[in-house]
């Protein structure tokens, strides 16, 4: 199993230019999440999709856009890219609402905005 | 509005001594509480959870609902310790982390 994988791990992309970040996971994880992190802010949550076919917003969701695609894919769109949108995106997975249910992250994408 | 409060951005201590990062959350429910750690260059990794009640790499946390804490304790620092931790709340069921600001732990030989 590769887990959470997250495509690219880099990028540089000019201000109002677009993007998407890809996400996928082969657990059959129920719910999905996507996160940036800033340094001094923390992890905080963009968007996140509880189950297939339903995303909800968190607490930082203006400027994006997200699709799940299926149960395994979950995607962050940037129409028009701005330097404050420069951070780390992570994007996690979780099988389901138990306690015993660990949340698994990605390895991180990168993001600078000029 | 949960919250969870990290008040040290940085600790530095010296290998051999004990470690404590603070974590306080603000709910009044009975939440989930976890401790996430980020090696360098690598991803966000459970370390524990409080309703697991277990020891991880040397490290533990008890939950203290009345001064709704959950501080992270080992009681010798080792260098590969240095990390960045995170301390995170989940209020119920399905719904998402909420995550601390993030401690970052270095270890002094």
């Amino acid at each position: 199993n590769a887990g959470v994988t997250q495509t690219p791990k880099f990028q540089v992309l000019k201000t109002g230019q677009s993007m998407t970040l890809q996400c996928a996971q082969d657990m059959n994880h129920n719910s999905m999440y996507w996160y940036r992190q800033d340094p001094g802010m923390g992890l905080r949550l963009i968007y996140y999709s509880a189950s297939e076919g339903t995303t909800d917003k968190g607490e930082v969701p203006n400027g994006y856009n997200v699709s799940r695609l299926n149960k395994r894919e979950f995607s962050l769109r940037l129409e028009s890219a701005a330097p404050s949108q420069t951070s780390v995106y992570f994007c996690a997975s979780r099988k389901g609402t138990g306690n015993s249910y660990e949340q698994y992250f990605g390895p991180g994408t990168r993001l600078t905005v000029t | 509005a949960q919250r969870v409060t990290q008040p040290e951005k940085l600790l530095s201590v010296f290998k051999g001594a004990p470690v404590e990062l603070k974590c306080n959350y603000s709910y009044s429910g009975s939440p989930e509480l976890f401790w996430y750690v980020q090696y360098s260059r690598q991803r966000l990794q459970l370390l524990l959870r409080h309703i697991s009640r277990e020891s991880i790499k040397g490290f533990t946390a008890d939950l203290n609902k009345g001064e709704t804490s959950f501080h992270l304790k080992k009681p010798f620092a080792q260098e590969e310790d240095s990390a960045m931790y995170y301390c995170a709340l989940r209020y119920s069921g399905n719904t998402p982390l909420v995550f601390g600001k993030g401690t970052r732990l270095s270890v002094i030989a």
